[in-house]
């Protein structure tokens, strides 16, 4: 069945740093790729998505390339600030109806 | 434009309850999902409605159940509540279209006691 890896937490940084959070994939077919975040005491907002093999997603900053070789969809901010401080969440959707999420990985970014 | 709302906010619910939890999906989509979020997990699929019918469903037990209306609100009915029970409910909407982009909603946290 479809799965999602991504890398655990939590990761702490300081302002201005470069953050990368791994996310590697099983599925069948060809499954469109989303990374999503959600803030403290909130539900999950769509941060980029991508929906074939080495289409870029992009948003505020962050970006992922789907790696269909590799089976991959890293998230990466060049310069990350304390408001990026969030749980981000890789996910899948291979068949129209249902995502997949990975388990998540928590980002604390310090001034 | 209006987005996904959800209630309530917070419910404390004792085991071998029942409960209702409410979604109203974003304006122009058609078709709505409801996930689990255990407290330090990725959201899990419950299921999803189309037209009013279920068109999909995750790993749930049928004391899991959901309804759509005509309005395509959406309600997520809980039978004989369990301790495990207690997570984040969050319900998703999507255009029919486009199901696999989805819009979360901010999500009830569900205490069973």
């Amino acid at each position: 069945g479809d799965s999602v890896t991504q890398m655990e937490g939590p990761v702490t940084l300081s302002e201005e740093a470069f953050l990368t959070i791994n996310c590697t994939y099983t599925a069948t077919g060809y499954p469109s790729l989303f990374w999503y975040v959600q803030y403290p005491g909130e539900g999950l907002q769509l941060l980029l998505k991508a929906t074939k093999a080495d289409d870029k997603g992009s948003n505020k900053g962050f970006e992922a390339t789907y790696r269909k070789e590799t089976t991959s969809f890293h998230l990466e901010k060049g310069s990350v600030q304390v408001s990026d401080s969030a749980v981000y969440f890789c996910a899948l959707s291979s068949n129209d109806y249902k995502l997949s999420f990975g388990a998540g990985t928590t980002v604390t970014v310090r001034a | 434009e209006t987005g996904v709302t959800q209630s309530p906010t917070h419910l404390i619910k004792t085991r071998g309850q029942q409960v209702t939890l409410r979604c109203s999906s974003q304006s122009g989509h058609n078709t709505v999902s409801w996930y689990q979020q255990a407290l330090g997990q990725g959201p899990q699929f419950i299921f999803q409605y189309y037209r009013e019918e279920e068109n999909g469903r995750g790993n749930f037990p049928p004391r899991f159940s959901g309804l759509q209306f005509p309005n395509y609100s959406s309600e997520l009915n809980v039978n004989a509540l369990e301790l495990d029970d207690s997570a984040l409910y969050l319900c998703a909407s999507s255009a029919w279209t486009v199901t696999d982009t989805q819009y979360f909603g901010p999500g009830t946290r569900l205490t069973v006691l």
